[in-house]
């Protein structure tokens, strides 16, 4: 199955900043590549899909780039609201796969 | 609005089976699939496997394949999941999600709408 790797584990960022999100498959994904936030307690929620499309009701400081074996999700300008851990996941080849996590915590 | 709503927790012997229930609501259940992902206590999200609501389709996870088995109900609109043989790390948050779209080949897509999960712990 192809493995998805996200770096870094945790990534500190200021209020107001730029993050940037790694995620790399095992082999090519073609642009089949979704993002997703998750909060303490909460369910995933869909950002990015398409590597590039925005869910519907996801604000445009979310953004996701990247085709074959590296993607990135940048969030512009970061929100008290999205400090949380990122996944990626890839639906190109069976079976549907996770990365690990990215945490986005506060500096 | 589309909705997933999810059984309440559940606590279970070892080798026991649990069902969980997720009730969908919001659009029109036999045109996308569900999914179930769980999650074990402060890990990742790991795909279980995949039912067509049209007819009932499966697809399961190689490593949970016989100990999983996936059902829909049309007349209310839920699906369900069972998972037998229960063991201690098998202890984890499941959800279901919903097919991002409506045609799904080898229950390959993204998720566009979650339930809220329910917790399984398996203790003796």
């Amino acid at each position: 199955e192809i493995v998805m790797t996200q770096s870094p584990a945790t990534l500190s960022v200021s209020p107001g900043e730029r993050a940037t999100l790694s995620c790399r498959a095992s082999q090519s994904v073609s642009s089949n590549l979704a993002w997703y936030q998750q909060k303490p307690g909460q369910a995933p929620r869909l950002l990015i899909y398409g590597a590039s499309t925005r869910a519907t009701g996801i604000p445009a400081r979310f953004s996701g780039s990247g085709s074959g074996t590296e993607f990135t999700l940048t969030i512009s300008s970061l929100q008290s609201e999205d400090f949380a851990v990122y996944y990626c996941q890839q639906y190109n080849n069976w079976p549907n796969t996770f990365g690990q996590g990215t945490k986005l915590e506060i500096k | 609005q589309v909705q997933l709503v999810q059984s309440g927790a559940e606590v279970k012997k070892p080798g026991a089976s649990v069902k969980v229930s997720c009730k969908a609501s919001g659009y029109t259940f036999t045109s996308y699939g569900i999914s179930w992902v769980r999650q074990a206590p402060g890990q990742g999200l790991e795909w279980m496997g995949w039912i067509s609501a049209y007819n009932g389709n499966t697809n399961y996870a190689q490593k949970l394949q016989g100990r999983v088995t996936m059902t829909t109900d049309t007349s209310t609109s839920t699906a369900y999941m069972e998972l037998r043989s229960l063991r201690s790390d098998d202890t984890a948050v499941y959800y279901c999600a919903r097919d991002g779209i409506v045609v799904v080949v080898a229950a390959l897509t993204h998720f566009d709408y979650w339930g809220q999960g329910t917790l399984v712990t398996v203790s003796s």
